[in-house]
């Protein structure tokens, strides 16, 4: 699986925007960028998924670099109830297993 | 709401007792997976299964089995519990494979065995 790279903690004010960033330089054309956050005791839990064109949900945003060897997951107004780890993990075509790195720890002050 | 549960949040157990781990879905997913979360080490899959009585071994599956005789069930099963197994288990259910099925866990067991 390819590896990607996470910075080892982040920290935002409550409700301003946060941008983590992810690297994957190895990535290949079919891999997903899967990423997860997991809150304290709790199992992780999916955000968002992306290709190639940048992707928005109800939770994030996805940005993907135009040679894909690099993302931002965007949460638009940070609250305390997003203080996680959010992994960034990439996924094959046929792969079934997710392969967690350490994430980003993201504090949010009030 | 999409639902993965575990038996326990907290297990303490015996080193050399024989530990089952119980995980149900009710999402009708033919994927389900056990992980362990140690510090450092990050989440690392032990087994999945892509359907009844299907497995296949994931990273680290030496200590360990499983079973899985009806679809919403995968069971974890240490044979005799040693004090390295003293971990967060986390069960997790995915529909089919593919890259774009993101798979739902259930809030963890923590073992400790003494």
């Amino acid at each position: 699986d390819a590896k990607t790279t996470q910075p080892n903690s982040m920290e935002s004010n409550e409700e301003e925007p946060v941008h983590l960033p992810c690297n994957h330089s190895t990535i290949s054309g079919t891999d997903y960028i899967h990423w997860y956050r997991q809150l304290p005791s709790q199992g992780p839990e999916y955000v968002i998924h992306g290709l190639t064109s940048n992707v928005n949900n109800r939770m994030a945003s996805l940005a993907i670099a135009e040679d894909r060897k690099s993302s931002t997951l965007i949460l638009h107004r940070a609250t305390l109830r997003d203080a996680a780890v959010y992994y960034c993990i990439l996924r094959s075509e046929y792969g079934n297993k997710l392969v967690f790195g350490a994430g980003t720890i993201l504090r949010v002050k009030s | 709401d999409v639902k993965v549960t575990q038996s326990s949040r907290y297990l303490v157990k015996r080193t050399g007792e024989k530990v089952f781990l119980e995980c149900v879905q009710d999402m009708d997913h033919e994927n389900m997976f056990w992980y362990r979360q140690d510090p450092g080490l990050g989440l690392r899959l032990i087994y999945f299964s892509y359907d009844v009585k299907m497995k296949e071994k994931g990273d680290i599956p030496e200590g360990y089995s499983v079973s899985r005789e009806k679809k919403e069930r995968f069971s974890l099963i240490l044979e005799s519990a040693s004090t390295n197994q003293t971990s967060m288990y986390l069960c997790a259910s995915s529909f089919l494979q593919g890259p774009f099925y993101e798979q739902y866990f259930g809030p963890g067991t923590r073992l400790t065995v003494t």
